[in-house]
């Protein structure tokens, strides 16, 4: 069964720091790695990965995934209130269509 | 429409009492799932549909639990003879394909007392 796990679990910084989170996998047929941002309700998608060691960045964030170790990070620079949020990241293999999912990271920066 | 919508966004029911929660995927979107999160869990995969044909149904938890889509767009989600371990938030989520990255919804909060 596909497995993902995230830490730290939850994570409280100063504004201004650099954050880095962490996810590790089981996957049988691996397809893609998702990061999502879940503030509230809805998670929002931040990327898609499917090869390792190419970067994905937008803004102050960026991802990177290795295939060989099974496991993704996601970094956060300079970090601002508004990036406290639940990071959520997911997996899919080519044997089915759905996501699995992590409990997430729980991330608040403090002012 | 610009997102994936949801309705209702809050549902208050008794025990055994059925209830219906809809989903307007992303317009030409012909990917759509239903995930449920419980209180600090991880979301949980329901079923997808890909087109109006749901291939897997095997996240549904029980046989009170359907799903339909018609005309490759809305969806509902009924769970019949609600019990109290189904209040969750019931999140739908759209895709171009079904290779392709998930849009969600604001969700639905169900609240069975």
């Amino acid at each position: 069964e596909d497995k993902v796990v995230q830490s730290p679990l939850s994570l409280v910084v100063h504004e201004g720091d650099t954050v880095t989170l962490n996810c590790s996998y089981e996957v049988t047929n691996f397809r893609s790695l998702l990061w999502y941002k879940q503030e509230k309700k809805a998670p929002t998608f931040l990327f898609m990965l499917t090869s390792s060691g190419i970067e994905k960045k937008s803004g102050r964030l960026s991802s990177i995934l290795d295939k060989k170790e099974l496991f993704s990070i996601l970094n956060i620079t300079a970090t601002q209130t508004g990036d406290s949020a639940v990071y959520l990241c997911a997996i899919s293999n080519f044997g089915n269509e759905k996501l699995t999912f992590g409990t997430g990271t729980r991330l608040t920066i403090i002012p | 429409g610009a997102g994936v919508s949801q309705s209702p966004s809050n549902k208050v029911t008794e025990k055994g009492k059925d209830v219906e929660l809809r989903c307007d995927p992303i317009s030409g979107h012909t990917a759509l799932y239903w995930y449920r999160q419980s209180l600090g869990q991880g979301l949980e995969f329901l079923i997808y549909f890909q087109g109006n044909s749901a291939p897997d149904k095997s996240g549904l938890p029980s046989d009170r639990f359907s799903a339909e889509r018609t005309g490759g767009s809305v969806s509902t989600l009924t769970i019949q003879r609600t019990q109290q371990e189904d209040s969750a938030v019931y999140l739908c989520a759209s895709a171009r394909g079904i290779y392709n990255e998930q849009f969600f919804g604001p969700g639905t909060r169900l609240t069975v007392l």
